[in-house]
């Protein structure tokens, strides 16, 4: 069963608007962590942000934040003031705990394009 | 500090033939993974080692695929014979804590293609 699903393959946004990448998930496990990384052109990865399943704010790192909704397993990203540098692939992840042997999972990924 | 170092980042060659992939982490970081992303799906594990043990080796797809820590340091992964549904992108990332979550630390990639 697929653990991770991130149903946008694409998303446009126009520069300075926020935009929200999507991202469910699947597990059992109650201790687990999420997190969003970045991938550019260029080919690295770049974590992003991350938060633990026990955690009760939601993560935010600069222009970024996770909005977690436990209930429904969703860990969207939202991006604010969208710059032309942030057209890049992201991908959502999850980490389970010791049930899960400490894997961690990630998403088929949305390719987000800024337009200026 | 030098981050995750992935060689090469591009590598094409014949189906049948040999292709060794190495990744040299961050120093001091005793977990090392090796992810692939193939055909533009989900990036899938394949196997982490903590120091030079295979702690999980679950995702590696079937025994053409080898991995090697020696030493605990760098870490390479042979594919012998290449099958044409080997080619994708090839990840390496490392971590210091296992049991914890914190965020790894991923290389560029190494982009195979089997030809």
């Amino acid at each position: 069963a697929q653990k991770i699903t991130q149903t946008q393959p694409g998303m446009f946004v126009q520069e300075k608007e926020a935009v929200t990448l999507d991202c469910t998930y699947d597990t059992s496990d109650p201790s687990y962590g999420l997190f969003w990384y970045k991938q550019p052109s260029s080919g690295e990865m770049i974590f992003l942000i991350y938060q633990g399943s026990y955690d009760q704010q939601n993560a935010t790192e600069g222009r970024y934040s996770l909005n977690f909704q436990k209930a429904r397993k969703s860990a969207n990203l939202v991006i604010s003031a969208s710059q032309l540098g942030d057209s890049a692939m992201y991908f959502c992840a999850m980490r389970e705990g010791e049930a899960g042997g400490f894997k961690t999972i990630f998403g088929a990924g949305t390719r987000l394009f800024v337009k200026a | 500090e030098a981050g995750v170092t992935q060689f090469p980042s591009h590598s094409v060659i014949e189906k049948g033939q040999t292709v060794t992939l190495r990744c040299d982490p961050i120093s001091g970081h005793d977990n090392l993974y090796w992810y692939r992303r193939v055909m533009g799906k989900e990036i899938k594990f394949l196997l982490h080692f903590v120091k030079e043990s295979k702690q999980d080796e679950s995702g590696m797809p079937n025994n053409r695929f080898l991995a090697e820590r020696t030493g605990g340091t760098y870490s390479t992964l042979k594919v012998q014979p290449a099958e044409l549904e080997d080619s994708g992108v090839y990840f390496c990332a490392s971590s210091q804590v296992y049991q914890g979550f914190s965020g790894y630390t991923f290389g560029s990639g190494t982009r195979l293609t089997v030809v």
